[in-house]
């Protein structure tokens, strides 16, 4: 079964310092792999995603991600945080082909501080 | 893209009642899920909503306790029944266009007490 880690539970930064949220999967065979972020009282939105190829993903608002097969990691970059930044952030897998049901992390909550 | 329109955004019930949510997409898409969000949570996916049959249930999730319709390709509904305080949850839709691109809805904000 997949499974997804987030051994982070809540992680404080100052506004401008630069930001990696952890993740780390369980699956059989090459996963999919998603970061979402949910802002308070908002839907999920979608900061990018790994299918296959390039490692080192790049996606939405400054955010990278690169998955890491030996360490069966995915985690979640951005170089320097803005305070908007501040939300829930929710790694995700789920297998090739046509299933697309997501396996989500427990999530890391970002503060910023000024 | 989809766009998806889930309503209620917010309600609060009295416990023994039932809600229904619905799921409303604005172009017909391959597949739709129901996912609850429990405070503090992650998210947890109920169930595939079938089109024209039973919907398939995740281990935990039964069909009296959340019946899920799906009448077409682009409108689901997710029923809460006989809700408890425990049910006090987030609930999502999501959906997989032709495209095979993946979207939630904004989500439904349930409060039972």
């Amino acid at each position: 079964a997949q499974s997804v880690t987030q051994p982070d539970i809540h992680i404080t930064v100052s506004e401008g310092a630069s930001l990696e949220l952890r993740c780390n999967y369980s699956y059989g065979a090459t996963p999919y792999l998603f970061w979402y972020v949910q802002s308070p009282g908002q839907g999920l939105q979608l900061l990018l995603k790994y299918f296959s190829g390039d490692t080192l993903v790049q996606g939405i608002k400054g955010f990278e991600a690169e998955f890491k097969r030996s360490q069966s990691s995915f985690n979640l970059r951005k170089p320097s945080v803005h305070w908007s930044d501040a939300a829930e952030y929710f790694c995700a897998v789920r297998g090739g082909g046509s299933n697309y049901k997501l396996t989500f992390g427990k999530g890391t909550l970002l503060t910023v501080n000024p | 893209s989809a766009v998806i329109s889930q309503k209620p955004s917010r309600d609060i019930c009295q416990r023994g009642t039932s809600l229904t949510i619905q799921c409303q997409v604005d172009s017909q898409v391959t597949m739709m899920f129901w996912y609850r969000q429990q405070p503090g949570q992650s998210l947890t996916l109920i169930a595939t909503a079938n089109q024209g049959s039973e919907a398939t249930y995740e281990s935990g999730f039964v069909i009296d306790k959340f019946p899920i319709s799906r009448p077409n390709l682009t409108f689901s509904t997710l029923t809460v029944s006989n809700m408890s305080p425990e049910d006090s949850s987030i609930y999502l839709c999501s959906v997989v266009t032709e495209n095979e691109k993946l979207f939630f809805g904004s989500g439904t904000q349930l409060s039972v007490l």
